[in-house]
């Protein structure tokens, strides 16, 4: 069975550096056709893709936050591990991570974590 | 960036009605466009992926087709247990992964 959980904290205060951790199970992150997203939602909005990491390391970001998005990747703990800098209460959201099951047809999101909650205030 | 906008943003229904939910990409993406339904306070689950390929366990009443700039997912006859927000996402730029804004479906 494959699943996936974040974990981090729950409040941050605005300018710091947030850290999330998703441990995955049920498969690698170093299978071929796998990868890992990081997607958020803040309440009562829509999903927002931010990061992404391929099982060859390569990774991709959001255009309007690459400049304060980092994933890397710990294959033998089976972590993807995000931080985010410069936090403001508009990051204020659900963060999920989620598997990139990907195949000449295409690339889907299956399946997701239950998601953290991370309020960013003072 | 590939934009995704979705019609309507939000639907009211009856048990037994036949819904349709508009995707529209910014640019030809081919088939390369998912479906996701999330249920409040839950994790969005994947129904539909390149275009029209029904997720194993997803029932057979959701359908998905379209290519290129303009799909649709369609629900053929609707359940209690399908209100809920569905987010269609393109997959075509591999590198810059995008959702739609969202097509909330309520109870009419």
């Amino acid at each position: 069975q494959v699943t996936l959980k974040e974990s981090g904290p729950v409040l941050v205060k605005p300018t710091e550096t947030l850290t999330l951790t998703c441990t995955v199970s049920g498969f690698s992150l170093s299978n071929a056709r796998m990868g890992v997203s990081w997607i958020r939602q803040p309440p009562g909005k829509a999903l927002e893709w931010l990061a992404h990491i391929f099982s060859n390391d390569e990774k991709s970001y959001s255009t309007s936050l690459k400049s304060r998005l980092t994933i890397s990747k710990d294959t033998s703990k089976s972590q993807v591990v995000l931080t985010m800098t410069n936090m403001d209460p508009v990051d204020t959201a659900t963060y999920y991570c989620a598997r990139l099951s990907s195949s000449w047809r295409g690339n889907w999101f299956d399946p997701w974590g239950q998601g953290t909650l991370v309020t960013v205030s003072s | 960036d590939i934009q995704m906008t979705q019609s309507p943003s939000s639907l009211s229904a009856s048990v037994g009605d036949r819904v349709t939910i508009t995707c529209r990409a910014s640019q030809s993406i081919s088939s390369y466009l998912n479906w996701y339904q999330q249920k409040p306070g839950k994790a969005p689950k994947l129904l539909i992926y390149a275009a029209s390929s029904l997720q194993s366990g997803v029932p057979s009443r959701f359908s998905g087709s379209g290519s290129g700039t303009d799909f649709t997912l369609t629900i053929s006859s609707l359940q209690p247990e399908d209100f809920a927000t569905y987010y269609c996402q393109q997959s075509y730029s591999t590198l810059l992964f995008t959702f739609g804004p969202g097509t909330k479906v309520d109870i009419k």
